[in-house]
């Protein structure tokens, strides 16, 4: 079963409006970590924002904000004020409290949401 | 290092040839972690190790893929009789380990394979 779903694979939105990219989870542990990062062209993978399921308050990082819905199990990254810099692969990802043997915690990405900003 | 290496950034090998991708994490980190990455999907899960204990490869698709982390800093992941379906791009991420799951987690900029 899809543990992440990233139901947009792609987006658009004009520079300096806000965009809102999708991300729905499945998993059963109280205890979990929800991810978001960014893949430029350049390929590399980026991290920009974290909410572990026990925080009281949505997370916040300059102009990403992640609207946490517990119930509904949904975590959507927020861009504010989109630059055309934000043109990239957006990847939700999800670390269950539940650990693997070892001792490590394994996290599942989705297949992420392309967004393009344009002028 | 200040960031995880991965080496090399691109390898073209012809098909039934080994490869060896190598990865060098960030120091002192615990956990190294292996993906693969298909062209417009996400990473998925190969395999990772504690230290030099590799501690699930439950993802690792066959047996024609290996990895080591034999003094547990730097990692290699081996593919033997490559086929054309191993092209991918091939992420190493490592974490400091311990704890819960909100421990930070960086990748490298990735191998890109291409078997021809």
């Amino acid at each position: 079963a899809q543990k992440i779903t990233q139901t947009q694979p792609g987006m658009f939105v004009q520079e300096k409006e806000a965009v809102t990219l999708d991300c729905t989870y499945d998993t059963s542990d109280p205890s979990y970590g929800l991810f978001w990062y960014k893949q430029p062209s350049s390929g590399e993978m980026i991290f920009l924002i974290y909410q572990g399921s026990y925080d009281q308050q949505n997370a916040t990082e300059g102009r990403y904000s992640l609207n946490f819905q517990k119930a509904r199990k949904s975590a959507n990254l927020v861009i504010s004020a989109s630059q055309l810099g934000d043109s990239a692969m957006y990847f939700c990802a999800m670390r269950e409290g539940r650990r693997r043997k070892g001792g490590s915690y394994i996290p599942t990405f989705g297949r992420g949401t392309s967004l393009i900003v344009h002028p | 290092g200040a960031g995880v290496s991965q080496s090399p950034r691109y390898k073209v090998t012809k098909r039934g040839q080994d490869v060896a991708l190598r990865c060098d994490p960030i120091s002192g980190h615990v956990s190294l972690y292996w993906y693969r990455q298909a062209l417009g999907q996400g990473p998925e899960f190969l395999t990772y190790f504690n230290y030099e204990a590799q501690q699930d490869k439950s993802g690792l698709p066959n047996d024609r893929f290996s990895a080591e982390r034999p003094e547990g800093s730097i990692s290699t992941l081996t593919i033997q009789r490559t086929e054309q379906r191993d092209s991918a791009m091939y992420r190493c991420a490592s974490s400091p380990g311990g704890g819960g799951p909100n421990y930070g987690y960086t990748f490298g900029s990735g191998t890109r394979l291409t078997v021809v």
